[in-house]
């Protein structure tokens, strides 16, 4: 079983609808991200949390809203989407930013969404 | 920016063979990271390895990274069934940004 939560775990919406993906962990890790992933392809990554504030932002469209309010939780709020925005969307958590070399990330199971 | 390639791309065995996939970096591998995916599912960690040389084992399943830290193997002893999934590598990117993945390995075992 996986110590990072992702709910829900499907998620169909239609372009006008506003949704959240929600993400937990209780490891201690202070530096949490947002991975989207297409069928066979790696994860790309989105956004990058460190110690709650935003460290990374991969040029993501602003359809796609993160927001950290602790160190436990990660939310991605999504609106306006389009149908391309379907794919596998990862959460991860790793112990510290600033020493990520030493740090592995641990993954959710992640939500599927499907964007009608 | 460091790039990663995999291969093979995707890989057939029987049920008892030993297979390998290898992950090579356009960089210097600071910290290789090994994951294993089922289809739709989140990435399981496997192992990490951080010096050159240095090799661990996880049950059958063995990862090294040689002297140069440029490329990285993953080598599965007797596989089984349950060993099928997608194989990625990763990696710590320029300056600790943007942890990078490979494009993966598609495993499938035939019993």
């Amino acid at each position: 079983d996986t110590e990072v939560t992702q709910t829900p775990k499907h998620l169909v919406m239609g372009m006008t609808n506003k949704k959240s993906l929600k993400c937990e962990q209780h490891m201690g890790h202070r530096a949490m991200y947002w991975y989207k992933q297409k069928a066979k392809k790696p994860p790309e990554l989105m956004f990058v949390y460190s110690y709650e504030k935003l460290s990374i932002n991969e040029s993501v469209p602003s359809r796609f809203s993160p927001e950290c309010p602790n160190s436990s939780l990660l939310n991605l709020h999504l609106h306006a989407l389009q149908p391309e925005d379907s794919a596998l969307y990862l959460c991860a958590s790793s112990q510290d930013r600033g020493s990520i070399r030493n740090s592995p990330l641990h993954f959710g199971n992640g939500t599927r969404l499907t964007v009608t | 920016s460091q790039e990663l390639e995999q291969s093979p791309q995707s890989l057939i065995v029987q049920e008892g063979k030993n297979l390998t996939i290898n992950c090579t970096s356009s960089k210097t591998l600071y910290g290789l990271y090994w994951y294993k995916q089922k289809y739709g599912e989140g990435l399981i960690f496997l192992m990490m390895l951080q010096k050159g040389g240095e090799e661990k084992s996880h049950e059958k399943i063995t990862a090294k990274l040689d002297e140069k830290k440029q490329q990285s193997s993953l080598h599965i002893t007797a596989s089984q069934p349950s060993h099928a999934g997608i194989y990625l590598c990763g990696a710590d990117g320029d300056y600790g940004q943007n942890f990078v993945f490979g494009p993966g390995t598609r495993l499938s075992v035939l019993p």
